[in-house]
């Protein structure tokens, strides 16, 4: 079946540090990938997304690859804030038979605190 | 624009009771997904509502069930309740047919079972 697979956390970080997050999935077909953040005591807020292969995701300096070959979706971001303390969660839709949109499968969420 | 709402925020409840959540999706919005996610988890699907019908649904028992009424917001009913219910619910809600289909969260609703 379609998992999702996130480094473990919690990644602790300077200001202005460069951010690798990893993420790899196992699926049938071409699943859409994203990236969800959640602040403390917030509900997911999408961060980004790819829906095919080699696509680029990016939002608020965040950027990720959609790897078909790796089958990976590594989260990046070249100089990290404090505002960027929260969980991040890398998930996929696949497709169902029929071709609709499945539901979203989420790795277990990787932990990034920053220090000033 | 109103993104998702759902509503209570906290709720405690005891073992054997009932509890109703309600989410109101966002504009435009006609679809309906409920999440759970356990405290230092990733959220696990629950179901789907379209059409006011279940569409898809998790592994999740029959003491969860739903609704979604005409004007496309939702309920989700839990029976029964247990310790292991102890977890933030999460309504996301999406526009069927449109071409990614993207999902967008609630805040969610606390429940405590004690």
């Amino acid at each position: 079946g379609n998992s999702v697979t996130q480094m473990e956390g919690p990644v602790t970080l300077s200001e202005e540090a460069f951010l690798t997050i990893n993420c790899t999935y196992t699926a049938t077909g071409y699943p859409s990938l994203f990236w969800y953040v959640q602040y403390p005591g917030e509900g997911l807020q999408l961060l980004l997304k790819a829906t095919k292969a080699d696509d680029k995701g990016s939002n608020k300096g965040f950027e990720a690859t959609y790897r078909k070959e790796t089958t990976s979706f590594h989260l990046e971001k070249g100089s990290v804030q404090v505002s960027d303390s929260a969980v991040y969660f890398c998930a996929l839709r696949g497709l169902r038979y029929g071709g609709s949109q499945g539901n979203l499968i989420f790795g277990k969420g990787t932990k990034l605190s920053v220090k000033p | 624009d109103a993104g998702v709402t759902q509503s209570p925020t906290h709720l405690i409840k005891t073992r054997g009771q009932q509890v109703t959540l309600r989410c109101s999706p966002k504009s435009g919005h006609d679809t309906v997904s409920w999440y759970q996610q356990a405290l230092g988890q990733g959220p696990q699907f629950i179901f789907q509502y379209y059409e006011e019908e279940e569409r898809q649904r998790g592994n999740f028992p029959d003491r969860f069930s739903g609704h979604q009424f005409p004007n496309y917001s939702s309920e989700l009913n839990v029976n029964a309740l247990l310790l292991g219910d102890s977890a933030l619910y999460l309504c996301a809600s999406s526009l069927k047919g449109s071409r990614t289909d993207t999902q967008y969260f609630g805040p969610g609703t606390r429940l405590t079972v004690l």
